[in-house]
């Protein structure tokens, strides 16, 4: 069975320029999360899919991200303009279903360095 | 308020010693699960464990148990008979219930280092 996908791994970009990461879920993963993992710290959610809807995306910063999933199966999450503090790992993860016992599968990640 | 809290930003821990990483959680659903992920320094985040809020015993694989107790809302991770592999950072995790959609919170993190 193959992983979670995400391109790029790794993405240099200055400040207020714009930068896309792909994420591909697991097979017939209904639930898909973007979290966002800054140097030493815990992974904190983004956006959280269920199928092509947005379930919570009440930590992301809408004035310069965005993410969507428009048919329920891959994702793309955006950052315009982006900012120095920007930088960190992005981490996709997808789970069967929304349910309590099931775990999360994450891909590789994408590091982004905002210089 | 913070709804997972890891309270040791770094262990360490002789090889071939057993290890415990502490881990509180808050929420008021009654139907939740809590898990354990390894992240090594390449990145990859790998799952563990998992402990369901009304399992009546604690969850164990292989080298890892979850030491589960309810009422202090503490679900800690033990690691017995440590190895140099086992160097990593871990990361203690709670899925909500259905009613809130599945989201799944992060704790900070503990460093381990397995010393030869």
């Amino acid at each position: 069975e193959a992983g979670v996908a995400q391109s790029p791994r790794y993405k240099i970009i200055e400040k207020r320029q714009s930068v896309a990461f792909w994420c591909n879920p697991i097979s017939g993963h209904a639930t898909l999360y973007w979290y966002q993992q800054i140097l030493g710290q815990g992974p904190k959610l983004l956006i959280q899919f269920q199928n092509n809807g947005v379930v919570d995306d009440s930590q992301l910063p809408k004035d310069r991200f965005s993410a969507e999933r428009l048919k329920g199966v891959d994702s793309t999450l955006k950052i315009q303009p982006a900012k120095l503090e920007d930088s960190a790992v992005y981490l996709c993860a997808s789970s069967l279903s929304p349910s309590v016992n099931g775990e999360l599968f994450f891909g590789e990640g994408s590091r982004l360095t905002v210089l | 308020a913070q709804k997972i809290t890891q309270t040791q930003p770094g262990m360490f821990v002789q090889e071939k010693e057993a290890v415990t990483l502490d881990c509180t959680y808050d929420t008021s659903d009654p139907s939740y699960g809590l898990f354990w992920y390894k992240q090594p320094s390449s990145g990859e985040m790998i799952f563990l464990i998992y402990q369901g809020s009304y399992d009546q015993q604690n969850a164990t694989e292989g080298r890892y148990s979850l030491n589960f107790q309810k009422a202090r809302k503490s679900a800690n991770l033990v690691i017995s008979a440590s190895q140099l592999g086992d160097s990593a950072m871990y990361f203690c995790a709670m899925r909500e219930s259905n009613t809130n959609a599945g989201k799944s919170t992060f704790g900070d993190g503990t460093t381990l280092t397995v010393k030869p």
